[in-house]
């Protein structure tokens, strides 16, 4: 599986929009982008994930470059509730899950 | 559904002692995976099922540890004997297929001392 890079922590005001990056330069092309999430003292939270184009849902946007090489996860109206450890992992449809250190997201008032 | 369950939630015991962890995933999910979290090493695939058989235990750390799943409602992890290094929080999901998205529970914290 491709390799990821995050930030290692982020900052976002209550209210705001949270766009947190992700790098996979070395994606290939039947690899998937995947997002999961980690609540403080809570397991792993599935948020979203696409192939190349954008996706969104009711917790969250996934907006994929156009050569693939990197993505970007946006939480429209962050709340205190959405400060959690955020796992970017590009995979092929059929292999198992493999976290990476994240980026710690951190949403103030 | 309750979605995946784990037990106990906290465990505490002396180095050398047997140690259970149990886990029941959703209903209908056909892939069960246990996973341990260390602030040194993150978050790591120890084992995975498919149909209540072992398919993958490249990550279990040593014989020491060892998995089960009897039936498709239930699985073990165990650890025999448990030493201080052990320490960690062990998260069981579950997933229907393969490469859909996984269900975690909520983890079971184990401190050996």
């Amino acid at each position: 599986d491709a390799k990821t890079t995050q930030p290692p922590s982020m900052d976002c005001a209550e209210g705001r929009a949270a766009n947190l990056p992700c790098n996979h330069s070395t994606i290939s092309g039947n690899e998937y982008v995947y997002w999961y999430r980690q609540i403080h003292s809570q397991g792993p939270q599935y948020i979203i994930h696409g192939l190349k184009n954008n996706e969104t849902n009711e917790m969250a946007s996934l907006i994929i470059t156009e050569d693939r090489k990197s993505s970007t996860l946006i939480l429209p109206h962050a709340t205190l509730r959405d400060t959690a450890v955020y796992y970017c992992i590009v995979r092929v449809s059929y292999s198992t899950l493999t976290f990476g250190k994240g980026t710690m997201l951190l949403v103030s008032p | 559904d309750a979605g995946v369950i784990q037990s106990p939630r906290h465990e505490v015991t002396e180095m050398g002692q047997e140690v259970t962890l149990r886990c029941k995933p959703i209903s209908g999910h056909d892939y069960l995976f246990w996973y341990r979290q260390t602030m040194m090493r993150g978050l790591e695939l120890l084992i995975y099922f498919n149909n209540n058989v072992p398919i993958d235990d490249s990550g279990m750390p040593e014989d020491r540890f060892s998995a089960k799943m009897p039936n498709a409602s239930f699985s073990t992890l165990k650890i025999q004997p448990s030493e201080p290094r052990d320490s960690a929080v062990y998260f069981c999901a579950s997933s229907f297929r393969r490469g859909d998205e996984q269900y975690f529970g909520p983890g079971t914290r184990l401190t050996v001392t």
